[in-house]
């Protein structure tokens, strides 16, 4: 099946400094990956929308500047979380479309917990 | 854009009894409704998914209702199990960049 893997799985870092997440697929390619943050015992809050080869597409209210995203290959995404502040200390969480699969199903990775303190 | 309701929040059932859990979608152009099931910490995993022209789909104890002229579309897990207590996710697909819109979840617990 379709494997997303993420790195770190977790991560504990002082405010101010910048940490970089990154989402693969293992063993499939994806034009796009999806970044969602998830705060506790609430829904996944997508964050943008990240296609390889072009700019990502940010929701409403998120900062590009702060949440940094660089789609470098049909298996690679990142997201650089920028002077990071306890504020943005959540869950991350990636997924991804099989380019095969005609866009339809995605696949999350195991997440990334962030803790800035 | 497109606007996701998901009830009920929590449900608690015995087990071996049903489940069911609703959603309700706003966007009538989308076309893909998948189920996510979370348990505590980790990634949501898809547990079934319907497309629109489709109004049923079954998967063992698990399946799938779509209403569209209603834009409803439902979840039900029968002869539900201690393992199936988790945080399980509605979702549609919109017409904008094949984004997902999510609900915002529903926690089963099903005592033994």
């Amino acid at each position: 099946g379709a494997v997303v893997s993420q790195h770190p799985s977790r991560v504990i870092c002082k405010s101010g400094t910048s940490v970089k997440i990154e989402c693969r697929s293992l063993d499939f390619q994806a034009t796009t990956m999806f970044w969602y943050r998830q705060f506790p015992k609430q829904s996944l809050m997508l964050m943008a929308t990240s296609n390889e080869g072009s700019k990502a597409t940010y929701e409403q209210g998120v900062e590009k500047d702060k949440f940094l995203i660089n789609h470098a290959s049909l298996t690679l995404s990142t997201l650089t979380v920028t002077s990071a502040h306890p504020e943005d200390s959540s869950f991350y969480i990636c997924s991804a479309s099989p380019i095969a699969g005609g866009g339809n199903e995605q696949f999350f990775g195991p997440g990334t917990r962030l803790t800035v303190l | 854009g497109e606007n996701v309701e998901q009830h009920p929040s929590t449900l608690s059932v015995q087990e071996g009894d049903s489940a069911v859990i609703k959603c309700t979608y706003s966007d009538s152009a989308s076309n893909y409704f998948p189920w996510y099931k979370q348990e505590l910490g980790k990634r949501p995993q898809l547990i079934i998914d319907i497309r629109s022209n489709v109004g049923e789909k079954k998967d063992q104890r698990i399946a799938v209702t779509l209403n569209k002229t209603a834009k409803h579309f439902s979840l039900h897990i029968t002869e539900t199990q201690p393992e199936d207590s988790a945080v399980y996710f509605c979702a549609a697909r919109g017409s904008t960049l094949g984004r997902l819109y999510f609900g915002r979840g529903t926690q089963l617990t099903v005592w033994p």
